[in-house]
């Protein structure tokens, strides 16, 4: 079945650094999802886009639906210590649904 | 608060028993959906149930067992399990399931699973 990527696996920034990772496919996909998971919990929606070139924003966060509708695109700003965790993009290509590996991000004070 | 619970959070257990892990939600939802997430792997969709009628099943071996009596509960019942078995079990929940980008799905904290 289709897989997501994303890009980087994990990084490590210092506090009130702005963060950015992205997603990508090799299918176009009609929506894009964003969710973070803190250690021990389930992953919450952070942001839902559903149209090509869409951006949106959620507090410190923005994220954007790629035009070409291939990729996603999650930018942190002035990233503070509550923003570790794993995020995950998530996304509807036709009926199928799928999540990708996650971005784990570790912030140091 | 998510408004999906999930009991227990920690489960071990041996090969050879029986246990059934539990998920409630409080959102009036009618969709309610099994992951498996292991380490360093995409979460694998396991069973969908919309309206109490299971809608998905993605090739998920028998000693995995789900039962959904009603929209708000919906369990897991686990059986001769393999150590390969083990990872965190989440439970979400949606309006409704139509295989679309409507259904937004709103997850429970998982239930941490170690088969010894």
């Amino acid at each position: 079945g289709q897989q997501l990527n994303q890009s980087p696996q994990s990084m490590f920034i210092q506090e009130g650094e702005d963060v950015s990772m992205n997603c990508t496919s090799s299918s176009i996909f009609n929506t894009w999802l964003w969710y973070k998971q803190d250690p021990g919990e389930g992953p919450v929606l952070l942001i839902a886009l559903y149209k090509a070139g869409e951006l949106t924003s959620n507090g410190r966060l923005t994220a954007q639906f790629g035009i070409t509708r291939k990729d996603s695109f999650l930018n942190i700003s002035a990233s503070i210590p509550s923003d570790v965790g794993i995020y995950f993009c998530a996304g509807y290509y036709g009926q199928n649904f799928v999540f990708g590996p996650g971005t784990r991000l570790s912030v140091l004070p | 608060e998510t408004g999906v619970t999930q009991t227990p959070r920690h489960l071990v257990m041996g090969m050879t028993n029986k246990k059934s892990l539990k998920c409630e939600q409080h959102l009036g939802h009618n969709a309610m959906y099994w992951y498996k997430q292991s380490a360093k792997k995409p979460l694998e969709l396991m069973f969908v149930y919309n309206f109490k009628e299971q809608t998905e099943n993605n090739s998920v071996p028998s000693r995995f067992s789900p039962e959904c009596p009603n929209s708000s509960h919906l369990f897991l019942h686990l059986h001769t399990l393999q150590p390969e078995d083990s990872a965190l079990y989440l439970c979400a929940s949606s309006q409704v399931y139509t295989g679309t980008a409507t259904d937004t799905q709103y997850f429970g904290p998982g239930t941490r699973l170690t088969v010894l």
